[in-house]
């Protein structure tokens, strides 16, 4: 079962910041929180992933909150191609149990 | 560098006959996973192989099976279509040694079953 909780869906404005909440009250631990993202009938799109500590690359930022129940994606200037499924998942960091267990997601429409 | 591959990319059959899909992960990595997505639905994990053996399974019957080969490639059998297998079928690929074992999915093959 999945272990977050996102909102069905959300709109953004063309160049503003797109923040995306997940809830994931029972996270232990060992447990990392990845997002992905699915552009409609393509593959899954990693975006980036963290244990604790807020983390930021090329495609976004992700914040941790300090107990670590609950975190943001931030896409910093979305753009109409970053429209998509966006996926948080919580995954266990130990060896040969990198499974991932999606939900439904949050559907993030781009508005020009 | 060349991605995780699948072939084909879209496969029509009928009820009650076998399929084979096919997958070739990213360059350096030895683990591969099959997801199952049905239209409207986030993935869910068939199984994962690593070193030519199954190693973790989902919640799906044995109609559903796979191979992985020296090469680390891998294939997903499946055996009697019911009308429900039509999903778009994914394999992600990981690295047992790299940092946190994040996989990379393919474009994913289409299967619709008549």
């Amino acid at each position: 079962d999945a272990k977050t909780t996102q909102p069905p869906s959300m709109d953004c404005a063309e160049g503003r910041a797109a923040n995306l909440p997940c809830n994931h009250s029972t996270i232990s631990g060992n447990e990392y929180v990845y997002w992905y993202r699915q552009i409609h009938s393509q593959g899954p799109q990693y975006i980036i992933h963290g244990l604790k500590n807020n983390e930021t690359n090329e495609m976004a930022s992700l914040i941790i909150t300090e107990d670590r129940k609950s975190s943001t994606l931030i896409l910093p200037h979305a753009t109409l191609r970053d429209t998509a499924v966006y996926y948080c998942i919580v995954r266990s960091s130990q060896t040969g149990a990198n499974n991932l267990f999606f939900g439904t997601g949050t559907r993030l429409t781009v508005i020009p | 560098d060349a991605g995780v591959t699948q072939s084909p990319t879209h496969l029509i059959k009928t009820r009650g006959q076998q399929v084979t899909l096919r997958c070739s992960p990213k360059s350096g990595h030895d683990t591969v996973s099959w997801y199952q997505q049905a239209l409207g639905q986030g993935p869910q994990f068939i199984f994962q192989y690593y070193e030519e053996e199954e190693r973790q399974r989902g919640n799906f019957p044995d109609r559903f099976s796979g191979h992985q080969f020296p090469n680390y490639s891998s294939e997903l059998n499946v055996n009697a279509l019911l009308l429900g297998d039509s999903a778009l079928y994914l394999c992600a690929s990981s690295s047992e040694t790299g940092w946190s074992e994040t996989q990379y999915f393919g474009p994913g093959t289409r299967l619709l079953v008549l």
